[in-house]
């Protein structure tokens, strides 16, 4: 299958700092990238669509100041957790839709986990 | 009501039996059916991928979408350990001329040896 990948996999970081997480398509060119959040026990929470070259378009309830998504090439977007506080911390999936394999669908990354403390 | 409706479980199964996990949603419009296996810290990892009613198999696992009922299903033969994960169904549709991904809750299984 398609591979989508994400770095890091894990960062700790102190309250106040911002955190940038990476995420490519390896295989196939990704036309738009999603990034989700997840909290323990829960589904994925949709934060923001973006299409290459062009602003992100976020969910109701996100902060577009705090979640800064650029999205520079067909293979890689990036999320920046600005000024990070302890309720920030979660696990941050990011996927990319694209035609891989014959498929128009989307492929998740292995998720970054955040621990802001 | 949720878009997408699934049992978050959590449900558990001895070895080698036969697991059957399920969606119902409520609008007619989604166009694909996926189901996603996510084991625990990790992203969520596509199995089945259909688009029309009736079932599809891949080896153990067979995916069954029924439109009219607007329900959706998938079924794993001969389950092993290593099938305990999070099961998520997904669907796919426009939204603001957008396609996205409305997914459901969530299936925690744990298949016992």
């Amino acid at each position: 299958g398609a591979v989508v990948s994400q770095h890091p996999s894990w960062v700790i970081c102190k309250s106040g700092t911002s955190v940038k997480i990476e995420c490519r398509s390896l295989d196939f060119q990704a036309t738009t990238m999603f990034w989700y959040r997840q909290f323990p026990k829960q589904s994925l929470m949709l934060m923001a669509t973006s299409n290459e070259g062009s602003k992100a378009t976020y969910e109701q309830g996100v902060e577009k100041d705090k979640f800064l998504i650029n999205h520079a090439s067909l293979t890689l977007s990036t999320l920046t957790v600005t000024s990070a506080h302890p309720e920030d911390s979660s696990f941050y999936i990011c996927s990319a839709r694209g035609l891989a394999g014959g498929k128009d669908t989307q492929y998740f990354g292995p998720g970054t986990r955040l621990t802001v403390l | 009501q949720k878009e997408v409706e699934q049992d978050p479980g959590p449900l558990s199964v001895p070895e080698g039996a036969i697991v059957s996990l399920n969606c119902t949603y409520s609008n007619s419009a989604f166009q694909y059916f996926m189901w996603y296996r996510q084991y625990s810290r990790k992203g969520p990892e596509l199995l089945m991928y259909t688009y029309s009613s009736g079932n599809k198999e891949d080896g153990r696992f067979t995916a069954q979408v029924d439109k009219s009922s607007k329900y959706i299903s998938l079924f794993i033969r001969d389950s092993q350990p290593s099938d305990s994960a999070t099961y998520l169904c997904a669907m796919n549709r426009r939204i603001q001329g957008a396609q996205k991904l409305v997914f459901g809750q969530g299936t925690r299984l744990t298949i016992n040896p």
